[in-house]
C-alpha cells in the first residue's frame, strides 16, 4: 500500500511569516510530486510540482524534494490570510499513472 | 481551455437508488481521473482512463461503481443502489501527460439519504 504521510495540523502562524508544510511518501520509485490547495468545499487546486531533488521556487512558495529520504516540503512566505487552506501532497506511482494523496495539512494564517 | 466541467454540483438521492455523474474534461487532456474525497481525507483514487480505455480501476470500487469514457471524451460515473457510505464529494481531472499534476473539476457532491 503506497502512503502519503501528512501532519493533519492546524498549522497556525502569523500573517507574514514563513509556513513549514512536510510531506512523507513510502514508494521508493516515485517520479512526480505535486503541492495542492483546497480552501473548504472547493476542489484541489495545482500550486506546485516538483520532480528533481533539491528546491524549486514560485513566487512566495518554495518546493523542496529529497528523494533519498523520502520527503517533499512547501515553504510558503510572507504568508498571508487568504493562504488558510488545506495543503494536499500527492505523488505520483512509478509509471506517474496516478496520483496518491496525502490527507492534507490545515494551514491558519492568522491576521 | 474552459477547465474540467462536472455535472450536478450537488446530488441528492435516496438509498438504493441509481446515480450519474458526467465530466468534460480539459479538450487536449487524454487522461481522465476519477476520485472521491470525504471530509478530512485527501481525494482517494477510483479510476482512471487514457483516452477511451479504462486502465485502471481501484481495488476499493465495489462492482456498483462503473464509469466509462466513449470516444475518449466525456466520462460519466454511475453508482447503482446508493449507500449512505457513498456519500462524499465525487471529484474529477485530467492531463495530458502521466507525470503532469492534474487539473480538477469544480466536483459532485453526493447525499445519500
Amino acid at each position: 500500500q503506497k502512503e502519503v504521510e501528512q501532519n493533519s495540523g492546524p498549522l497556525s502562524v502569523p500573517e507574514g511569516a514563513i509556513a513549514s508544510l512536510n510531506c512523507t511518501y513510502s514508494d521508493r520509485v516515485s517520479q512526480s510530486f505535486f503541492w495542492y490547495r483546497q480552501y473548504s468545499g472547493k476542489s484541489p487546486e495545482l500550486i506546485m510540482s516538483i520532480y528533481s531533488n533539491g528546491d524549486k521556487e514560485d513566487g512566495r512558495f518554495t518546493a523542496q524534494l529529497n528523494k533519498a529520504s523520502q520527503y517533499v516540503s512547501l515553504l510558503i512566505r510572507d504568508s498571508q490570510p487568504s493562504d488558510s487552506a488545506t495543503y494536499l501532497c500527492a505523488v505520483s506511482e512509478e509509471y506517474g499513472n496516478k496520483l496518491v494523496f496525502g490527507a492534507g495539512t490545515i494551514l491558519r494564517v492568522k491576521s | 481551455d474552459t477547465g474540467v466541467s462536472q455535472n450536478p454540483r450537488h446530488k441528492i438521492t435516496k438509498r438504493g437508488q441509481n446515480v450519474t455523474f458526467r465530466c468534460d474534461p480539459i479538450s487536449e487532456h487524454n487522461r481522465l481521473y476519477w476520485y472521491r474525497q470525504t471530509l478530512g481525507q485527501g481525494p482517494e483514487f477510483l479510476t482512471y482512463f487514457q483516452n477511451e480505455a479504462q486502465l485502471e480501476k481501484s481495488r476499493l470500487l465495489s462492482d456498483r461503481f462503473s464509469a466509462e469514457r466513449p470516444k475518449g471524451s466525456f466520462s460519466t460515473l454511475e453508482i447503482q443502489r446508493t449507500e449512505q457510505g457513498d456519500s462524499a464529494m465525487y471529484l474529477c481531472a485530467s492531463s495530458r501527460r502521466g507525470r503532469d499534476g492534474y487539473t480538477f473539476g469544480s466536483g459532485t457532491r453526493l447525499t445519500v439519504v
